[in-house]
Parts: C-alpha cells; structure tokens; sequence
C-alpha cells in the first residue's frame, strides 16, 4: 500500500506552543501533500513540496521532506484554537492518477 | 471557481434503496476522485476517473457504482447498501498527474453523509 504513518496519532498542545507532526511513506514520490480536515468535513490542501525540495514555507506552516528516509514533517508554529483538526500527509503514486492518504494526526489546541 | 460541489450533505438510505451522490467542478481538471471516509479514520480511495475513464476501481463492492457523465460531474450511484457503508463519501479533483506529475493538488467537496439503515 502507498498509505503513509503518521505521528503522533493524537497531539494536544496550548495556544501559542508549536505542533509538529510526522509523515513516512513507503515508495518513491514525485510531490508530498499536507491536508486539514476539520471535524466531519472536506479535506483542505495547506502545502505541497515536490521530491526535489528540502523545505518549505507558507505563513505558519513548515514542511521538511527527506526522500532518503522517506519521511516528511509538518510544523506549525504559534498555533492558536482554530488550528484544531486532524492534519494528513498524502503521497501521489507516481505517474498515476491517484493519491493516498496517511493515518493523520489529529491536532487539539487549547485556549 | 476553486469549489468542488457535493449534493447532498446528508443522505439517510434504507438497505433497498437506490440513491445517487452528485459532485461537480469548474476548474478544467481533468481527474476527480471518490473516497470513503469512516470516523477517525484517513480517507481511503474508491475510484479515480481521468479524462472521463475509469482509470483505478479500489477493490470496491459492486453496490457502488460510479459514473462521469463529463468532465465536470461525477456520480456515484448506491444500491443494496449494507449499515457498514454509512461514511463521509468525499469527492476530489485535480489536474491530470501524467500531464503534470509534480502539482497534483486535490481539491475536495465537503462530503456527503451517508447513513444506510
């Protein structure tokens, strides 16, 4: 399965604190994608960082990708309430039309 | 139009009935995609349509069948449903990833509900 893992399952975290989350998956990628979904609803793209880039930005996002170990991680930084939801990795198989979705992360933020 | 349109948001259906999950875009992609998604659980890959084709069937049960009347509707018919598939159906579209293999963002609908009873 192209499926990744993500870690931790569950992460709980104070207002203002930083969250970070983690992603492996198992075969060779063309790009790796950070979703959020909120309680019961659609996915939500937040990033996307191709095989030939070691990190990337947007506001207060962070994505690292290491091919060689075949593992991402997503930060979040000075997260606040409404940064809870589950948050998953995906993993387009390459050349193919289709995307697979890790196990998530699911993100509490407390006031 | 960066939506993706999924009607309707709540389905309750009896094991005998036949209903119809309806999804719509209007941004030119040319792949769109149905996934099943159960509670605390990821979402997992039903069908994907590219260019209007069948092009991957995930081992799904044949009470499911989908259909891409064009390139930007697709349907998935329901019939003889079992209580274990109520899930959050969630439909998707990117651009084609043969034509553009590094920028496969998807772009999802916020779901239907379904409940089969």
């Amino acid at each position: 399965s192209q499926q990744g893992e993500e870690d931790p399952q569950a992460l709980s975290i104070q207002e203002g604190e930083n969250a970070t989350m983690n992603c492996s998956y198992k075969t060779s990628i063309n790009n790796l994608q950070w979703y959020r979904q909120n309680s019961g609803r659609g996915l939500v793209h937040l990033i996307l960082i191709r095989s030939n880039e070691r990190e990337k930005h947007s506001g207060r996002l962070r994505v690292t990708l290491d091919t060689s170990k075949k593992s991402s991680s997503l930060l979040i930084t000075a997260s606040r309430a409404a940064d809870t939801a589950s948050y998953f990795c995906a993993t387009p198989q390459t050349g193919a039309n289709n995307l697979f979705f890790g196990t998530g992360t699911r993100l509490t933020v407390i006031p | 139009d960066t939506e993706v349109t999924q009607t309707p948001k709540h389905l309750v259906m009896g094991m005998t009935n036949k209903k119809s999950l309806k999804c719509e875009q209007h941004m030119g992609h040319r792949a769109m995609y149905w996934y099943k998604q159960k509670a605390k659980k990821p979402p997992e890959l039903m069908f994907v349509y590219s260019y209007e084709k069948l092009s991957i069937n995930e081992s799904v049960p044949s009470r499911f069948s989908p259909e891409c009347p064009n390139s930007s509707l697709l349907n998935l018919h329901l019939h003889a449903l079992q209580p274990e598939d109520s899930a959050l159906y969630l439909c998707a579209s990117s651009q084609d990833s043969a034509q553009r293999p590094w920028d496969t963002e998807a772009f999802f609908g916020q779901g239907t509900r379904l409940t089969v009873v």
